[in-house]
C-alpha cells in the first residue's frame, strides 16, 4: 500500500508571513507528484505537476520543489494572504504513470488578517 | 476557462436507496475519473473510464457501483444500494491524456449523506 503523508495537518499563519509544508511519498517507482489547492465548496485547483528530481516550479507567490531520491516535496507560499487559506493536497503517481493518483491527507492553511 | 461541473452539490438519501451522481467533464477530455473523500480521510481513487469502458478500478468500486457515459457530455456514478459508509464527498475529474504526468481537473464534488 502506497503511503503519502503531508505535514503539518494544519497551520495558522499571519498575513504577510511565508510558510511551507511537506509531502512525503515512496522514493521508488516515482513517476509524478501533483499539488492541488482546495478551497471549501470549490473544485480542487491544480497547482503543479512535478516529474523531475530537483524540479522547482512557481506560480505567483507559490512554489514547489521536488526530491525524488529521498521522497519529498515542499510547497512554499511567500507573503501569505487571507485568500491563500485552503487545504493543499499532494498526490503521488508511480509505476510509469499507469496508476491512479494516491493522495495525502492535506495541509489545511489558515491565514489570519 | 473550461471546468468540470457536478450535480447535485449535496444529496441526502436513505440507506438502501439508489443514487446517481452526475458530472460534465471538460469537453475535449477523453479520460474520466471518480474519487471520494470520507470525512477526515484521504481522497481515494474509485474508477477511471475511457472509450466507454472502465480502464481501472479500486477495491472500493465493488458491484454496488457503476459508471456510465450516457451521452456525449455526461459521466455518471451510480450506487445501487447505498450504505451508511458510502457517505462521502464524491469528486469527478477529467484529463486530456491518461498518463500520470497530465493534470486531472476536478469538479467541486457532490456531498452524499446516507441516513
Amino acid at each position: 500500500i502506497l503511503n503519502v503523508e503531508q505535514s503539518p495537518q494544519s497551520l495558522h499563519v499571519q498575513e504577510g508571513d511565508s510558510t511551507n509544508f511537506t509531502c512525503s511519498f515512496p522514493s521508488s517507482n516515482f513517476y509524478a507528484l501533483h499539488w492541488y489547492r482546495w478551497e471549501t465548496a470549490k473544485s480542487p485547483e491544480a497547482l503543479f505537476v512535478m516529474t523531475l528530481n530537483g524540479d522547482e516550479k512557481k506560480k505567483g507567490r507559490i512554489s514547489a520543489t521536488l526530491n525524488t531520491k529521498e521522497g519529498y516535496s515542499y510547497l512554499y507560499i511567500k507573503g501569505s494572504q487571507p485568500e491563500d487559506s485552503a487545504t493543499y493536497l499532494c498526490a503521488f503517481i508511480g509505476d510509469s504513470g499507469n496508476t491512479p493518483l494516491v493522495f495525502g491527507k492535506g495541509t489545511r492553511l489558515s491565514v489570519i488578517a | 476557462e473550461p471546468e468540470v461541473t457536478q450535480t447535485p452539490s449535496h444529496q441526502v438519501t436513505q440507506m438502501g436507496q439508489e443514487v446517481i451522481l452526475r458530472c460534465v467533464p471538460i469537453s475535449n477530455h477523453l479520460y474520466f475519473y471518480w474519487y471520494r473523500q470520507i470525512l477526515g480521510q484521504k481522497v481515494e481513487f474509485l474508477v477511471s473510464f475511457y472509450n466507454n469502458e472502465i480502464s481501472e478500478k479500486s477495491e472500493i468500486f465493488d458491484d454496488q457501483f457503476s459508471v456510465e457515459r450516457p451521452d456525449g457530455s455526461n459521466f455518471t456514478l451510480k450506487i445501487r444500494s447505498t450504505k451508511l459508509e458510502d457517505s462521502a464527498m464524491y469528486f469527478c475529474a477529467s484529463s486530456e491524456f491518461p498518463r500520470g504526468g497530465e493534470t486531472q481537473y476536478f469538479g467541486p464534488g457532490t456531498r452524499l449523506l446516507v441516513l
